[in-house]
């Protein structure tokens, strides 16, 4: 069946780059996501992309597909205190249902 | 841009007491919507896919009886939680499938229900 899977903790230094790593399992996926979940808040969607698309860059984030691996990452740039969160790698494609990976933790440090 | 809205966003209620939950889409019609639960640090999962003028379709081992899903309109799905337990504490999301935006999905930004 249909799986995200990516790891479940991340530490960096602030002002380092942060690169969250997923790998999904359906190839007919046509979205794929990235969410921010701050503790007690709801999820925040920070950034998809198209499976036709290699890289998508907004601002601090940047987006790099590869579909032949079906591997997604988020890299964020100068990483702040702030974007200490869950961050949700998710899919979504077959039948509308967005299938999500168990989210990794980024824990920035002063 | 479309906007899909849960009410309550926090919501406290006693042991075997229901609770509702609504899911709406604001600017668009949804004909199909989408409940997701989350257990405190584990991952979204699928409870059930929400059909406009049908029954819901419900994921294995989520229990139908328990969480009553309605669709009755094109924007409102809403999920009650029957006879609520501090085991259902947990927060739940929908999402909606916004069919002339190219299908595109959107999530509400979730309901946190605690039973005490």
């Amino acid at each position: 069946g249909e799986d995200v899977e990516q790891s479940l903790f991340l530490s960096v230094r602030e002002g380092d780059s942060s690169v969250i790593n997923c790998t999904y399992t359906d190839s007919s996926s046509t979205y794929l996501y990235w969410y921010k979940q701050e503790p007690g808040a709801g999820l925040q969607l920070l950034t998809y992309i198209f499976s036709n698309m290699d890289m998508k860059q907004d601002q601090r984030l940047t987006v790099l597909l590869n579909k032949k691996d079906k591997h997604l990452s988020l890299r964020i740039a100068d990483t702040q205190t702030g974007d200490s969160a869950i961050y949700f790698c998710a899919e979504g494609g077959g039948g509308f249902k967005t299938i999500f990976g168990a989210g990794t933790r980024l824990f920035v440090k002063a | 841009g479309a906007v899909v809205s849960q009410h309550p966003s926090r919501v406290i209620c006693k042991s075997g007491t229901s609770v509702k939950i609504e899911c709406r889409s604001l600017d668009f019609q949804a004909t199909t919507m989408f409940w997701y639960r989350q257990f405190p640090k584990q991952s979204l999962m699928l409870m059930a896919t929400s059909n406009e003028g049908s029954k819901a379709t419900y994921e294995q081992g989520v229990e139908k009886d328990k969480f009553l899903i309605n669709h009755a309109s094109l924007t409102l799905s809403t999920l009650t939680v029957t006879s609520a337990h501090p085991e259902d504490s947990s927060f739940y999301i929908c999402s909606a499938v916004a069919a002339l935006a190219g299908n595109t999905i959107y999530f509400g930004e979730g309901s946190w229900l605690t039973v005490v």
